[in-house]
């Protein structure tokens, strides 16, 4: 069975960083992109990052790009996302996500339960 | 910045057909956009139903399905039933690895 378990969410001070991991199970982790997505409280879906399968190249919105990193360690079937310079319109529930393929074309089918992060002085 | 386009709201009576679209603000949506719907209801985490336009996720009803209609993806339920009452949301591939969701659309059967 396909699982993607999200941590590392909590508090947060403006301008401080936080590191989400999330652990994969149930398939090939070494052959699949990632994504993480968010969703601020009472808002809609917003795609955050992603990373393809392998060597993993990585993507981001333009909303984070240069503040958060997404990694991936393969020999631990966990995906990371680095998020640093954190503001209040990051407050949002993080979502972990497997993607249905390798490639950065290949949209979402597995959703983890999310971890909340709250950036918040 | 590229807007992709989803109706706020949409009713349906039960055992009715519905089509919710997926647009772009600028330009027509294509299957090189792989456009991909999920389904949402309150405190739950996202479920897919569709991916690359018109491929259902496994165990999904086939009453879902996806398709290109003029220039919008589509996503059409058929025989609606009350618990389809979620939001759905749509995204867009815009292609150098980044993905566009849509704003949602809230679906009530009644």
């Amino acid at each position: 069975e396909v699982q993607v378990l999200e941590s590392g969410g909590g508090l947060v001070q403006p301008g401080g960083s936080l590191r989400l991991s999330c652990a994969a199970s149930g398939f090939s982790f070494n052959n699949y992109g990632m994504s993480w997505v968010r969703q601020a409280p009472g808002k809609g879906l917003e795609w955050v990052s992603g990373v393809s399968g392998g060597v993993g190249s990585a993507y981001y919105a333009d909303s984070v790009k240069g503040r958060f990193t997404v990694s991936r360690d393969n020999s631990k079937n966990t995906l990371y996302l680095q998020m640093n310079s954190l503001r209040a319109e990051d407050t949002a529930v993080y979502y972990c996500a497997r993607n249905y393929g390798s490639g950065s074309y290949y949209a979402v089918d597995y959703w983890g339960q999310g971890t909340l992060v709250t950036v918040s002085s | 910045q590229t807007v992709v386009t989803q109706e706020p709201s949409f009713s349906v009576s039960p055992g009715g057909t519905v089509i919710l679209t997926c647009g772009l603000s600028s330009g027509s949506v294509s299957t090189t956009n792989y456009p991909s719907w999920y389904q949402q209801t309150p405190g739950q985490a996202p479920r897919t139903l569709i991916y690359s336009t018109n491929t259902r996720s496994s165990g999904v009803p086939d009453r879902f399905s996806g398709s290109i209609l003029g220039n919008k993806a589509a996503l059409t339920i058929t025989g609606a039933q009350a618990d389809d009452e979620s939001h759905y949301y749509c995204v867009l591939y815009m292609g150098s690895g980044i993905w566009v969701f849509g704003g949602g659309t809230k679906l009530t059967v009644l």
